[in-house]
C-alpha cells in the first residue's frame, strides 16, 4: 500500500531564513504529489503539485518542491520564510483508481520566530 | 475561482440530534468527497461522489449518512453522533473521477463539529 512519511513533525524557523520541509513517499510507481498548508482553524490549501514533466515544481508564496525518484521525495522548500508561513503543511500522494484518493502524511508543524 | 464553500462553519449538537452539513462547488466538478480531520492529525477520507453516484465509503459509521443531490451539491447528514465524532469535517471537489494527470482536489475551509 502507497504512504507518505513526513519525519519532522514540528519546524522551528527565524524570519527570513531559508526552509525545507522533508517528504517521502512509498509507491510501484510514480504517483502524483501534492503540497498543502492549512493556517489554524482553517481548511487545506494547494500549494503546489507534481504529475508529470519538470521535477522542479513552482507554487504560490514563493514555494517550490522537487521530485527525486531515486530518493522517493518531494521536500518543500521557500528560500526566506515570512510571518504569516506559519502553519501545518501536508505532503499527499494522489493515487489514480479510477477516483482520486488522496493519502496524507502526519503533517508538519511550522514555527516563525522573530 | 477554485471554491468549495461549507456550511455551517460551525455546529454544535447533541447526541440525539439530527443535523447536517453543506457543501457547494460551482466548478462544474464531478467527483466530491467528504473527509474528516482530528486535531493535530492529517484528514481521513469519509466518502467518495463521482457523477452524483457515491462511489467509496472507507467503511464509515451509518450515523453520517451522504448525500449528493445535483452536480454542485454534497451533504453529510449526522444523527446520533458520539462525542468522539468531534472534528473538522472537510468537503473537497475535483474534476474529474477518473484522476489521471491534472486532476487537482480543492478543499473547502471545513467545519467545526462538536458533538456534547
Amino acid at each position: 500500500a502507497q504512504s507518505v512519511t513526513q519525519p519532522d513533525i514540528h519546524i522551528t524557523v527565524s524570519e527570513g531564513a531559508s526552509l525545507e520541509l522533508r517528504c517521502n513517499y512509498s509507491y510501484g510507481a510514480t504517483p502524483y504529489l501534492f503540497w498543502y498548508v492549512q493556517s489554524p482553524g482553517q481548511g487545506l490549501q494547494l500549494l503546489l503539485k507534481y504529475f508529470s514533466g519538470d521535477t522542479l515544481v513552482q507554487g504560490i508564496k514563493g514555494f517550490e518542491a522537487e521530485f527525486k525518484r531515486s530518493q522517493s521525495s518531494f521536500n518543500l522548500r521557500k528560500p526566506s520564510v515570512h510571518w504569516s508561513d506559519a502553519a501545518e503543511y501536508f505532503c499527499a500522494v494522489g493515487l489514480n483508481f479510477g477516483n482520486e484518493k488522496l493519502t496524507f502524511g502526519t503533517g508538519t508543524r511550522l514555527t516563525i520566530i522573530p | 475561482d477554485t471554491e468549495v464553500t461549507q456550511t455551517p462553519k460551525h455546529l454544535v449538537m447533541g447526541m440525539t440530534n439530527k443535523k447536517s452539513l453543506k457543501c457547494e462547488q460551482h466548478m462544474g466538478h464531478r467527483a466530491m468527497y467528504w473527509y474528516k480531520q482530528k486535531a493535530k492529525k492529517p484528514p481521513e477520507l469519509m466518502f467518495v461522489y463521482s457523477y452524483e453516484k457515491l462511489s467509496i465509503n472507507e467503511s464509515v459509521p451509518s450515523r453520517f449518512s451522504p448525500e449528493c443531490p445535483n452536480s454542485s451539491l454534497l451533504n453529510l447528514h449526522l444523527h446520533a453522533l458520539q462525542p468522539e465524532d468531534s472534528a473538522l469535517y472537510l468537503c473537497a471537489s475535483s474534476p474529474n473521477p477518473q484522476g489521471g494527470s491534472g486532476n487537482t482536489i480543492y478543499f473547502g475551509e471545513g467545519s467545526w463539529l462538536t458533538v456534547v
